[in-house]
């Protein structure tokens, strides 16, 4: 089955500096990569997602790329606000099919600490 | 996210006794999923459900146990045998797989829950 590793753990970055999260998967055949954001004590908020006929998407400050030969994809946070301060989750899907059913397998999370 | 509720925020469980956490959309969305988090780890799935009447185990489904005779509505039994039950429990749902692939999962706001 898919598996997501998540890199970093923990990033700590000054007010206004960019930040970057990265994730690699294992099944090439996955095709669904979404990105969310858990503030503490809440539920997990979709911020942004990207499919595997599309390299990059922004919107606003945060983008996503995805090198599907290398099978990983990033979150870009640009001009970083202390409210961007949150636990980060990657995931992808497995493929539909007759033996897989589009689930998510999410990573174990990144918290970013965004320094005023 | 407003379209999913869970009930109740806290719960409290004693040893040997079997609690049960509401989870209801009016997305009309057909998928619906039980995640389990611990503090400072990742989400891992529980139970799944892509239509009415029908549900699948995920990774951790020992102990617990769903049901989805409706649409809206996919409730999750923490049972006796599971022996370490104190997480935070997450709900979510989704429109089925498309042609577009798969499609974002939206999460309801939890259920703590914790033993006496």
């Amino acid at each position: 089955g898919e598996n997501v590793e998540q890199h970093p753990s923990t990033l700590s970055v000054q007010e206004g500096d960019s930040a970057v999260i990265k994730c690699t998967y294992s099944d090439s055949a996955s095709n669904y990569f979404p990105w969310y954001k858990q503030e503490l004590g809440k539920r997990p908020q979709l911020i942004i997602d990207i499919r595997s006929n599309v390299g990059e998407k922004k919107d606003q400050r945060i983008a996503v790329t995805l090198n599907k030969t290398a099978k990983h994809f990033s979150l870009h946070i640009t001009e970083t606000q202390p409210e961007d301060s949150a636990v980060y989750f990657c995931a992808a899907s497995e493929p539909w099919g007759s033996s897989n059913t589009g689930k998510l397998i999410f990573g174990q999370g990144t918290t970013l600490q965004v320094k005023p | 996210d407003g379209g999913i509720t869970q009930s109740p925020k806290y719960l409290f469980r004693k040893e040997g006794q079997n609690v049960t956490l509401s989870c209801e959309q009016n997305l009309n969305h057909d998928a619906m999923y039980w995640y389990r988090q611990d503090p400072g780890q990742g989400l891992r799935l529980i139970y799944y459900s892509q239509i009415v009447n029908d549900f699948q185990k995920g990774d951790i489904a020992e102990g617990y146990s769903v049901s989805r005779e409706k649409k809206e509505s996919f409730p999750l039994t923490v049972t006796s045998a599971q022996k370490n039950p104190t997480a935070f429990y997450l709900c979510a749902s989704s429109m089925p797989f498309g042609t577009s692939g798969t499609n974002p999962q939206y999460f309801g706001p939890g259920t703590r829950l914790l033993v006496l």
